[in-house]
């Protein structure tokens, strides 16, 4: 099925604080993860992808982990800072029977607020 | 360049109208989509081209009707549109769609209907 649940919906921290994401997917044939920014007006940004052949990445303040047992990934923001302030939204790969192409479906978003 | 750029960035319009979207990609990618957002909501994909034909279409009203006239644009069609399909009208381009790499988003055009 065609699902990616995202929690929470908000989350609030304090400037300097870590910020933690959830998602997880119904397909098991996904096998790529990619979050996306997007700050109020503008849009959608990669700023962090996984494939199902690791199960962690990191960049900088940022790390993704993929559980594929269990069907789970995690966004994690370290040191976050007010400009951290947005819109997240996973997203997991899908292909859709009887085709070769590969889709994305998005988790419901989580907004993001870092205060100074 | 890794730019995808959509034109208008805003767009009123009637029902009765008839009005295009427009997008445009030079990075050389091979797959264009479109995606519809709501507000507060996730981008919703409608339609996916591949090396210029369409390839998904995700059961889409057929008052939207997607064009690709070559390989750096792709065009949405509007006709008919209801006051529920205001929302935020999203292009995307990627390497390939057979293949999982970035999506890279255009800014969107705001699309309201009256």
């Amino acid at each position: 099925g065609e699902n990616v649940e995202q929690h929470p919906s908000t989350l609030s921290v304090q400037e300097g604080d870590s910020a933690v994401i959830k998602c997880t997917y119904s397909d098991s044939a996904s096998n790529y993860f990619p979050w996306y920014k997007q700050e109020l007006g503008k849009r959608p940004q990669l700023i962090i992808d996984i494939r199902s052949n690791v199960g962690e990445k990191k960049d900088q303040r940022i790390a993704v982990t993929l559980n594929k047992t269990a069907k789970h990934f995690s966004l994690h923001i370290t040191e976050t800072q007010p400009e951290d302030s947005a819109v997240y939204f996973c997203a997991a790969s899908l292909r859709p029977m009887n085709t070769g192409f590969q889709k994305l479906v998005f988790g419901t978003g989580t907004r993001l607020l870092v205060s100074p | 360049d890794t730019e995808v750029t959509q034109t208008p960035k805003h767009l009123v319009m009637g029902m009765t109208n008839k009005k295009s979207l427009k997008c445009e990609q030079h990075m050389g990618h091979r797959a264009m989509y479109w995606y519809k957002q709501k507000a507060k909501k996730p981008p919703e994909l409608m339609f996916v081209y591949s090396y210029e034909k369409l390839s998904i279409n995700e059961s889409v009203p057929s008052r939207f009707s997607p064009e690709c006239p070559n390989s750096s644009l792709l065009n949405l069609h509007l006709h008919a549109l209801q006051p529920e399909d205001s929302a935020l009208y999203l292009c995307a381009s990627s390497q390939a769609a057979r293949l999982n790499t970035e999506a890279f988003f255009g800014q969107g055009t705001r699309l309201t209907v009256v």
